[in-house]
């Protein structure tokens, strides 16, 4: 089964950048979207193809993805930044097609 | 807008069985591939299933196959998740999701889900 890593946590102080890391088998060849979820609240897309932006999102997150390893990275961080990430992609061959990255908890400091 | 709305999650014993329902509105509904997504409550995401833009397809994870039926009436606008055999591990908040794709297979380059609903809690309990 595909397996997406992603650290449980990231501390980040106001104004600096966060880098949210998924790692998984050649990651690069695929796919990635991610999603915020903020508490009580329903995942947003944040991040499609690996590094688009749908609208209303701000310049402020970009994606990348290659190797083995797709970042998500908020630049000039804010309050309204902290909530949980989550990576995904689609691997046919797993046990769930649609495979979830495990969650990162961005907390602001 | 675009909105989707779930309902029908309650506390169920195991074994039985219960649907769920997703009405969505804000966008021609029959266009597009639809899913369902469940979270243990401090946990992460579990896709459950996905349906294509014309019920041709379907799809379940594996730890539902057999058990779940997912459905939709584009007429409604509306789309269901069958659950029969509940288990306890079952228990979670079940998200509806659109897809930006017509199939609800995620080949290259993979369509994200890019509108959720808030949820329906299911609970799984004797």
């Amino acid at each position: 089964s595909y397996v997406l890593t992603q650290p449980p946590s990231v501390s980040v102080a106001p104004g600096k950048t966060a880098r949210i890391t998924c790692g998984g088998n050649n990651i690069g060849s695929k796919s990635v979207q991610w999603y915020r979820q903020k508490p009580g609240q329903a995942p947003v897309l944040v991040i499609d193809y690996a590094s688009d932006r749908p609208s209303g999102i701000p310049e402020r997150i970009s994606g990348s993805n290659s190797g083995n390893t797709a970042t998500l990275t908020i630049s000039r961080v804010e309050a309204g930044d902290e909530a949980d990430y989550y990576c995904q992609v689609w691997e046919s061959s797993s046990y769930h097609p649609y495979v979830f990255g495990s969650g990162t908890k961005v907390t602001v400091l | 807008e675009v909105q989707l709305v779930e309902s029908g999650g309650t506390l169920v014993q195991p074994g039985r069985s219960l649907r769920l329902s997703c009405a969505v509105s804000g966008f021609t509904f029959d266009d597009y591939a639809m899913h369902w997504v469940r979270q243990v409550p401090g946990k992460g995401l579990e896709w459950v299933s996905g349906i294509d833009w014309n019920s041709g397809g379907l799809g379940f994870a594996d730890s539902v196959k057999g058990r779940f039926t997912i459905s939709r009436d584009n007429a409604k606008n509306s789309l269901y998740l069958q659950m029969n055999s509940l288990r306890t591990e079952d228990t979670a908040l079940y998200y509806c999701a659109k897809s930006r794709a017509r199939f609800w297979t995620g080949y290259y380059p993979t369509e994200p889900f890019d509108y959720w609903g808030q949820g329906t809690l299911v609970t799984v309990s004797s």
